[in-house]
């Protein structure tokens, strides 16, 4: 089991530019997150899939769009990059049970000069 | 949404127990109080969680008052390899769609 992996771990864009941010999970779990974490700050969810198919608002989405391509893979993309999005990205999925332990992903750094 | 309050930072001497307080008096009744540490910008490792009653790992303790209003993290012999910031979580929704509500956590320094 690879648990929650993430790529890639590093990226430097430009403004304007796009990218997408892939996510998969082997643990065959239903939801999935997008979070992001700015320097000295906890983590804040960007996007959520609660199952295939779907996909929900968090608490900063702008300037993002995901997709919840199957089970496994969650992505997130960035249409136009903007310095503002430099952050570490991280993907999480929830165990199915409780407890619902959340896995994270290794992160994401990403740089817009 | 319930949210936690933490000290921004603490002290702890090598050897010694570390207790991190949080507060998250607007929890409610099916949230349930998890801990993560997070080294660098690794990604967040768990501790341990909690629902009403006190737990024990092998990495810590969790006390929760009977109120639920408030927890405390207990390392009991803290080495400098704990040296993190740590995050007491309230995890919103009784389902597995549930979100996570991070504060800005508590940095631990563990002094030899």
């Amino acid at each position: 089991n690879a648990g929650v992996t993430q790529t890639p771990k590093f990226q430097v864009l430009k403004t304007g530019q796009s990218m997408t941010l892939q996510c998969a999970q082997d643990m065959n779990h239903n939801s999935m997150y997008w979070y992001r974490q700015d320097p000295g700050m906890g983590l804040r969810l960007i996007y959520y899939s609660a199952s295939e198919g779907t996909t929900d608002k968090g608490e900063v989405p702008n300037g993002y769009n995901v997709s919840r391509l199957n089970k496994r893979e969650f992505s997130l993309r960035l249409e136009s990059a903007a310095p503002s999005q430099t952050s570490v990205y991280f993907c999480v999925s929830p165990g199915q049970d409780p407890p619902y332990e959340q896995y994270f992903g290794p992160g994401t750094r990403l740089t817009v000069t | 949404d319930a949210k936690t309050t933490q000290p921004t930072s603490m002290d702890c001497a090598e050897g010694r127990a570390a207790n991190l307080p949080c507060n998250h008096s607007t929890i409610s009744g099916n949230e349930y109080v998890y801990w993560y540490r997070q080294i660098h910008s690794q990604g967040p490792q768990y501790i341990i969680h909690g629902l009403k009653n006190n737990e024990t790992n092998e990495m810590a303790s969790l006390i929760i008052t009977e109120d639920r209003k408030s927890s405390t993290l207990i390392l009991p012999h803290a080495t400098l390899r704990d040296t993190a910031v740590y995050y007491c979580i309230v995890r919103v929704g009784s389902s597995n769609t549930g979100k996570l509500i991070f504060g800005q956590g508590t940095t631990l320094q563990v002094k030899p």
